[in-house]
């Protein structure tokens, strides 16, 4: 079957780096990506990896391994702003979503 | 970027009723749009793929009697819930790709409707 793992949840402190992981099974691979979600609101894009390495966009930097079936998102300078679900979402071979549970991120001052 | 409108955001209604939710792309046509259903603290779930001028394909355990998809433009599609009951109290979200699969397959998200069914 397929299946994407993300932690449920995760805490950090304001102006530190948090780095979320996401691993995945899926029937082939097009593509991973990741969203933001605020609580009652639509996802919006983040960043969207199909090379293996690093992509860094501003305080945001997501990373893959195909090898590992391995991705992290890495946020840089938090921001209480930043305060989300972050969805990890894998394309597989039909060039379908596959999405994560979603990783709560809790900013504290 | 490209933007997708969907209408409406909020809506309250008797159980028994029906409900339709438009999601249109404002500045591109979208061959294909997705539906899906967002229950509290759980991830998107796919409902079904429609696309333009076709029926929809729905995934495993959806009821496509009971969620009505239309694809009738390339730019406008609807969902209808008919004969709502409770459990169909959700947050129901549509997204819309530029371009059918092959590139980066970025998804662009209506704002979502938030459904509460009394």
């Amino acid at each position: 079957g397929q299946n994407i793992d993300q932690p449920t949840e995760m805490t950090a402190t304001e102006g530190a780096i948090v780095q979320i992981n996401c691993t995945y099974q899926t029937s082939g691979f097009n593509g991973l990506f990741w969203y933001q979600q605020h609580a009652g609101e639509a996802p919006t894009f983040l960043s969207y990896n199909v090379l293996d390495g690093l992509e860094e966009k501003g305080r945001f930097s997501s990373f893959l391994s195909r090898s590992k079936g391995y991705s992290y998102l890495l946020l840089k300078e938090l921001q209480m702003k930043d305060s989300a679900s972050y969805l990890c979402a894998v394309m597989d071979s039909n060039y379908q979503l596959i999405w994560g549970a979603g990783t709560k991120l809790i900013i504290k001052p | 970027g490209a933007v997708v409108s969907q209408h409406p955001s909020w809506v309250i209604c008797k159980s028994g009723t029906s409900v339709k939710i438009e999601c249109r792309s404002l500045d591109f046509q979208a061959t294909t749009m997705f539906w899906y259903r967002q229950f509290p603290k759980q991830s998107l779930m796919l409902m079904a793929t429609s696309n333009e001028g076709s029926k929809a394909t729905y995934e495993q355990g959806v009821e496509k009697d009971k969620f009505l998809i239309n694809h009738a433009s390339l730019t406008l599609s609807t969902l209808t819930v008919t004969s709502a009951h409770p459990e169909d109290s959700s947050f129901y979200i549509c997204s819309a790709r530029t371009s059918s699969g092959g590139d980066t397959g970025e998804l662009f998200f209506g704002e979502g409707s938030r459904l509460t069914v009394l």
